[in-house]
């Protein structure tokens, strides 16, 4: 069945530093991709969304490009704030209703 | 913001126990769905829920667990009889349309079975 690998964490930063999380999937057909956050005490929340190849998902500075050739999504951001320390979730769907189908979520800590 | 609330954050419970989790979706959302946690593990998609009847579920949802929106407000996840394996973060959330790029999450109930 369909599946999402990211890297293991937690991955800690000083503000300021380049961040990259990987993410890989496996998946029959064309898959929709995500990235989830969840800050302290709150719920999961979208942070940017591909649809198709080659596609690049961005939002408060994070972007992530859809690869169908590797089948990655990897999730950057140029300079990482305190503020976005939180856990992140690397999710795709087959279709765009059908369960999210998740990775195991990486800690970010960012350090000032 | 509309939020999706979820009660307890917290909830401890012995093995053979029934609980009961409850959500408050936003309120003109017409899609409901559960999810888990098992610590160290991959969130997990248990069942959905529209037009008052479960639209899909997962083969993790077996008949220790029924989800009922027995008002116009609550959604609920009913364990009937725990089991240690059952101890996970469940999370809530729920979507106007049915679709990923509009679903909202509530922060959680962590389950404790002991």
């Amino acid at each position: 069945g369909d599946s999402v690998t990211q890297m293991e964490g937690p991955v800690t930063l000083s503000e300021e530093a380049f961040l990259t999380i990987n993410c890989t999937y496996t998946a029959t057909g064309y898959p929709s991709l995500f990235w989830y956050v969840q800050y302290p005490g709150e719920g999961l929340q979208l942070l940017l969304k591909a649809t198709k190849a080659d596609d690049k998902g961005s939002n408060k500075g994070f972007e992530a490009t859809y690869r169908k050739e590797t089948t990655s999504f990897h999730l950057e951001k140029g300079s990482v704030q305190v503020s976005d320390s939180a856990v992140y979730f690397c999710a795709l769907s087959d279709r765009g209703n059908t369960p999210l189908v998740f990775g195991k979520g990486t800690r970010l800590s960012v350090i000032a | 913001e509309p939020e999706v609330t979820q009660t307890p954050s917290h909830q401890v419970t012995q093995m053979g126990q029934e609980v009961i989790l409850r959500c408050v979706p936003i309120s003109n959302h017409l899609y409901f769905y559960w999810y888990r946690q098992i610590l160290g593990q991959k969130v997990e998609f248990l069942v959905s829920f529209y037009n008052n009847e479960i639209s899909e579920k997962s083969e993790i949802f077996d008949d220790q667990f029924s989800v009922e929106r027995p008002d116009g407000s609550n959604f609920t996840l009913k364990i009937r009889s725990t089991k240690l394996e059952d101890s996970a973060m469940y999370f809530c959330a729920s979507s106007e349309t049915g679709t990923n790029e509009k679903l909202f999450f509530g922060s959680g109930t962590q389950l404790s079975v002991l």
